[in-house]
């Protein structure tokens, strides 16, 4: 597609509940990321999956998170047993991947509401 | 460990002025440098990107940087602030030691422009 797309763009949930976010990369890039936007913290870096390679998962926050990427292309990120603090923003941006001078390109993200 | 400081949450500036927003880091080796807008309700978008050369970067939206190797910084500038630049602004960095790995963002600045 022309860019990232994510779905959905609101999710309002109970705490407890699991939930799924979605997400659809820049069509030819091999590189994607999952961030974390929170109010007054910026944006958190969650996990990054390069082609084949082993994913860094060194900013998930707990062993509730959890991504994957089927194909090298579409991007799940799952949330159990949500909390609260889970409330966020989740951007997901792709890039070509390997040149390290290369910009990401973010998706509008999704807004998720733990109540 | 990589790390940027964005010292101002807010700065305000009047249509027609120059406006600064502030940015140091920290990584080992030589960065990679990124600023990055977001308008409300929408993804970040690339502004601009230092990797070598000129220290004075140019980039969309009449935006520029200046990086400073003795001083880690990398300031966001423009001559002359439109109403439309009211947004929320994210520094970035990557060292080149630590070949592709995720960008590192800042806190964010809320720049707002004042007509």
């Amino acid at each position: 597609g022309a860019g990232v797309s994510q779905s959905p763009s609101n999710k309002v949930t109970e705490k407890g509940k699991d939930v799924e976010l979605r997400c659809d990369p820049i069509s030819g890039h091999t590189a994607l990321y999952w961030y974390r936007q929170s109010l007054g913290q910026g944006l958190e870096f969650l996990i990054y999956f390069q082609g084949n390679s082993a994913p860094d998962k060194s900013g998930l926050p707990s062993d509730r998170f959890s991504a994957e990427r089927t194909g090298g292309s579409v991007s799940t990120l799952t949330i159990q047993r949500t909390q609260q603090e889970d409330s966020a923003v989740y951007l997901c941006a792709s890039s070509l991947g390997l040149a390290e001078t290369g910009e990401l390109f973010f998706g509008e993200g999704s807004r998720l509401t733990v109540l | 460990a990589q790390s940027v400081a964005q010292p101002e949450d807010q700065v305000n500036v009047a249509e027609g002025n120059p406006l600064t927003v502030k940015c140091t880091y920290s990584v080992s080796g030589n960065p990679y440098l990124f600023w990055y807008v977001q308008y409300p309700n929408r993804g970040l978008q690339f502004l601009l990107k230092y990797i070598t050369g000129d220290n004075l970067v140019k980039g969309s939206y009449g935006f520029e940087a200046e990086f400073n190797k003795s001083q880690t910084s990398f300031h966001l500038k423009k001559p002359s602030a439109l109403v439309s630049d009211s947004a929320l602004y994210f520094c970035a960095v990557r060292s080149f030691l630590s070949g592709n790995t995720p960008l590192v963002f800042g806190k964010g600045t809320r720049l707002s422009v004042i007509a």
